[in-house]
């Protein structure tokens, strides 16, 4: 168990629909990390955040944005769903959010568009 | 974008054996990183590398960071069936912009 938590664990969801994935890190980590894992284009970096503020954006599409909350947790909204972004999304944390912290992975929401 | 070249995609041993995997890329990186992903869960750190030519050991694991920063491999030794997972190599490039490129995965099976 990494201390990080994520909800919900699944969820199936139509085409044009909007979603929410909710990431609670570590205790006392100030960073969190979302990525997206699919088949095809394995793990992918979407964007981080550090104590509330946007720190570094990856691969992430403009349908989709992200927000940390002043008590840390972190929300990842995906709107316009489209077949393509069924996939496996993770959230990370870590304590300060620099390059050399390990990263602490949740266990995923596995999100299928229908 | 940058992308990492990982090898081989899977892996079918018997237990007891040992196992190499590696990444390539056409990019330096400043930092390589080895996870292990098992079924259902998230991807777990193995080993970090920081410095070009470092050779880091933990447990049964050894990784290497190659000396031109554009590639990393990853040893098992003596292969046990709790291995079985996929492993991913992943490269940071610097600067302030932590943003972590990650390899396709290798997917590992050790038969017992």
């Amino acid at each position: 168990d990494s201390g990080v938590t994520q909800t919900p664990k699944h969820l199936i969801t139509a085409t044009g629909q909007r979603v929410t994935l909710r990431c609670s890190p570590r205790s006392g980590d100030l960073s969190v990390y979302w990525y997206q894992q699919s088949l095809d284009q394995g793990l992918q970096f979407l964007i981080q955040y550090y104590n509330g503020e946007e720190r570094a954006k990856g691969n992430i599409l403009e349908r989709f944005s992200a927000q940390q909350f002043p008590d840390l947790h972190s929300e990842l909204n995906l709107s316009s769903l489209e077949l393509g972004d069924s996939a496996l999304y993770f959230c990370a944390s870590s304590s300060k959010g620099s390059a050399r912290e390990t990263q602490y992975f949740g266990p995923g929401t596995r999100l299928l568009v229908l | 974008g940058q992308q990492l070249n990982q090898s081989p995609q899977s892996m079918f041993i018997q237990e007891g054996e040992d196992v190499s995997m590696n990444c390539t890329s056409s990019s330096i990186f400043n930092t390589w990183l080895w996870y292990k992903q098992d079924p259902g869960e998230g991807p777990v750190l193995l080993i970090a590398l920081y410095k070009a030519g470092e050779l880091t050991s933990n447990g049964r694991l050894t990784a290497q960071f190659g000396i031109t920063r554009k590639d990393s491999f990853l040893n098992i030794s003596a292969s046990i069936p709790s291995d079985v997972g996929i492993y991913f190599c992943a490269g940071l490039s610097g600067g302030s912009n932590y943003k972590l490129t990650f390899g396709k995965g290798t997917l590992l099976t050790v038969n017992p």
